[in-house]
C-alpha cells in the first residue's frame, strides 16, 4: 500500500519568516513529486513539481527532493498571509504510472 | 484556457437516487482523472482515463461507482444508487503527455447525500 505522510498541522509561522513543510513516501520507483495549494473550498492548485534530487526554486518557492531518504519539501520564503492554506504532496502511483497519491495535506497559517 | 470545467458545482439528493456528475477536461490534454475527497481520507484518485479509455479504476469504491469518457472532451462518473457516505467532494482533473503529471484540477463537485 503505497502511503504519502505529511504533518497535518496546523503550522503557524509570522510573516515574513520561512515556512517549511514536509513529506514522506513510501514508494521507492516514484518519479515524480508535486506540492498543490488548496485553499478552504477550492480546488488543488498546483505550486511545484520536481522530478530529480536536489533544489528547484520558482520564485518564494523551492522544493527539495532527497529520493535516497524519501523526502520531499517545500520552502515558502517571505511568508504572506495569503499563502495560508492547506498544502498537498503528490506522488505518481505505481497502480498506473499516472496517478497521483496525495498526502493528507499540512495545514499552513501565516500570523500577520 | 477555460480550464477543466465540472459540473453540477453542487448536488443535494436522497440516498437510493441517481447522481451524475460531469467533466469536460481541458482541450488536447489525453488523461482524465476522477478524485474524491473527504476529511477522514483526504484526496483519492478513483478512476483515470487515457485517450478516452479507462487505464485504472482501482480506486472505484464500489459497483455502485461507474464512469465513463465517450468521447476527448466530456466524462461522466454516475453514483447507482447513492448513500450518505458517498457525500464528499469529487474532482476532476486532466493531463497532457509534457510535462508529465502535470495535473489541473476543475472547482470540484459537492455532493451531498441525505
Amino acid at each position: 500500500q503505497k502511503e504519502v505522510e505529511q504533518n497535518s498541522g496546523p503550522l503557524s509561522v509570522p510573516e515574513g519568516a520561512i515556512a517549511s513543510l514536509n513529506c514522506t513516501y513510501s514508494d521507492r520507483v516514484s518519479q515524480s513529486f508535486f506540492w498543490y495549494r488548496q485553499y478552504s473550498g477550492k480546488s488543488p492548485e498546483l505550486i511545484m513539481s520536481i522530478y530529480s534530487n536536489g533544489d528547484k526554486e520558482d520564485g518564494r518557492f523551492t522544493a527539495q527532493l532527497n529520493k535516497a531518504s524519501q523526502y520531499v519539501s517545500l520552502l515558502i520564503r517571505d511568508s504572506q498571509p495569503s499563502d495560508s492554506a492547506t498544502y498537498l504532496c503528490a506522488v505518481n502511483s505505481v497502480r498506473g504510472a499516472d496517478g497521483l497519491t496525495f498526502g493528507k495535506g499540512t495545514h499552513l497559517i501565516i500570523q500577520p | 484556457d477555460a480550464g477543466v470545467i465540472q459540473s453540477p458545482r453542487h448536488e443535494v439528493t436522497e440516498m437510493g437516487q441517481e447522481v451524475t456528475l460531469r467533466c469536460k477536461p481541458i482541450s488536447g490534454h489525453d488523461y482524465l482523472f476522477w478524485y474524491r475527497q473527504t476529511m477522514m481520507r483526504g484526496l483519492e484518485l478513483l478512476i483515470y482515463f487515457n485517450n478516452n479509455v479507462p487505464i485504472d479504476d482501482s480506486g472505484m469504491p464500489e459497483d455502485r461507482f461507474s464512469a465513463k469518457m465517450p468521447n476527448a472532451s466530456f466524462s461522466t462518473l454516475k453514483i447507482q444508487p447513492s448513500e450518505p457516505r458517498d457525500s464528499a467532494v469529487y474532482f476532476c482533473a486532466s493531463s497532457g503527455l509534457l510535462p508529465k503529471n502535470i495535473q489541473y484540477f476543475g472547482a470540484g463537485t459537492r455532493l451531498s447525500v441525505l
